[in-house]
């Protein structure tokens, strides 16, 4: 059992760039969240998704985000037009989504320069 | 509650002592309750849970008490190692909708 995957572990790009994180959760987990955390701080959530469909996006900001599940391969989660303040680590958890928490992955840390 | 960016609050404890760690959830309909630890550059894993018809439960080296009257969770850690360093986040959850985590608490062992 691989866990939660992650990639790539680490992702630099120009400010005005393209950033696509991707996680595959583990074998048997067809619920996948999000989460971001800053340096020296909490997970915020982003959003909550199942197989081709978005249950949860209450914390993704309104432009430049968007996040897919599909049916086959990874969830995706795409930043347009990077920013500065974009820089951030960005954690996947997937779970079989019957109330009984999440398993993490190692996170992707984005830096915008 | 959901952790809104304030920056960690850190306690520091002796080797060799015991730790407990104190969190305040916020949906008192949640029914189950986790501890997650999350080393320097290192995703958050899995500790201990709690379901909310408990309100103790034991692992190994550490105990979860929870206090469902005044919405209040403790993480107890025995004869804290080195290791033990992190921070510690807990977590709440309701069916099938998303974990909330507080906002976490830093732990440092002196050796």
């Amino acid at each position: 059992n691989a866990g939660v995957m992650q990639n790539p572990r680490h992702l630099v790009r120009r400010r005005g760039q393209e950033a696509r994180l991707r996680c595959s959760p583990m074998k048997g987990h067809s619920h996948v969240y999000w989460y971001r955390q800053l340096p020296e701080e909490g997970l915020k959530f982003m959003v909550y998704l199942q197989k081709e469909n978005i249950i949860d996006e209450s914390g993704m900001p309104k432009e430049r985000f968007s996040a897919e599940f599909p049916k086959e391969g990874p969830s995706i989660l795409r930043i347009q037009q990077v920013v500065r303040g974009d820089s951030a680590a960005y954690f996947c958890a997937s779970s079989t989504g019957q109330g009984n928490g999440y398993t993490f992955g190692s996170g992707t840390r984005l830096t915008v320069v | 509650g959901e952790s809104v960016g304030l920056h960690l609050p850190t306690l520091s404890v002796q080797e060799g002592d015991n730790s407990i760690i104190n969190c305040a959830y916020s949906n008192s309909a949640s029914d189950y309750f986790i501890w997650y630890k999350q080393e320097s550059g290192k995703g958050p894993q899995f500790i201990i849970d709690i379901r909310s018809n408990m309100d103790k439960r034991q692992g190994q080296r550490v105990t979860v008490l929870l206090n469902k009257t005044v919405k209040h969770l403790s993480l107890q850690i025995a004869a804290t190692q080195p290791g033990d360093s992190a921070v510690y986040f807990c977590a709440e959850n309701r069916g099938y909708q998303k974990v909330t985590f507080g906002t976490g608490t830093k732990l440092q062992v002196i050796p």
